[in-house]
């Protein structure tokens, strides 16, 4: 299983531009989740989804957008770029069930991808 | 909402001595999971153990051990006979259940294992 994987992993905007960063994960999880890594900050969540057709805000929703149309996908749009997203993204998934997943209820990250934005 | 703090931004010990990371949250909840996570340079967020609330026994894994008192919502690491590989960001992490089991983090914590 390759996990969960993310592209980019570099990315430079000019501020106003669109762009979405790729999420994929193998293990049949329900849920997957994007946060934001800022120095000092800790991880934030972003956007969470608990299953395909199904997604809510986090902490930090602003800026972003999700959807999620399979349970392998969960991209994460960013419509009109700003200086404040420049950051680390991490997506991750997780499964609820100990049949899906025999890490029962663990959370798996991405290797994240670092984006900045002049 | 959920908070988690660590209280300890930097941290250093000597190679082969015993440190312990501090963590303390607040929640309303009852059925949660506590997390400590490692982050090396390389960016790649690898969990290091977790404890389930329910449970009132203290989680190990290896080297690595926790204090969890639930009553006063606090979950300490503790890393014995520590190693260079050891160095990296720790960051304690809350997850509510169920509800696409959204982790909260601390800020983190920077160890630096002294050769």
């Amino acid at each position: 299983n390759a996990g969960v994987t993310q592209t980019p992993k570099f990315q430079v905007l000019k501020t106003g531009q669109s762009m979405t960063l790729q999420c994929a994960q193998d293990m049949n999880h329900e849920y997957m989740s994007w946060y934001r890594q800022d120095p000092g900050m800790g991880l934030r969540l972003i956007h969470y989804s608990v299953g395909a057709g199904i997604t809510d805000q986090g902490e930090v929703p602003n800026g972003y957008n999700v959807s999620r149309s399979t349970t392998e996908d969960f991209p994460l749009r960013l419509l009109s770029a700003a200086p404040s997203q420049t950051s680390v993204y991490f997506c991750a998934s997780s499964s609820p069930s100990i049949q899906t997943s025999g890490a029962y209820n663990e959370q798996f990250f991405g290797p994240g991808t670092r984006l900045t934005v002049l | 909402a959920q908070t988690v703090t660590q209280s300890q931004p930097e941290m250093s010990v000597q190679e082969a001595e015993t440190v312990t990371l501090s963590c303390t949250y607040d929640t309303s909840e009852s059925n949660y999971y506590l997390f400590w996570y490692k982050q090396p340079p390389s960016r790649q967020m690898i969990l290091v153990i977790r404890q389930e609330a329910y449970k009132q026994q203290n989680a190990t894994e290896n080297r690595f051990s926790v204090n969890f008192q639930k009553a006063a919502k606090s979950f300490s690491l503790k890393i014995s006979d520590s190693q260079l590989g050891d160095t990296a960001m720790y960051f304690c992490a809350f997850m509510k259940l169920y509800t696409g089991n959204q982790f909260y983090f601390g800020t983190g914590t920077s160890l630096t294992v002294i050769p």
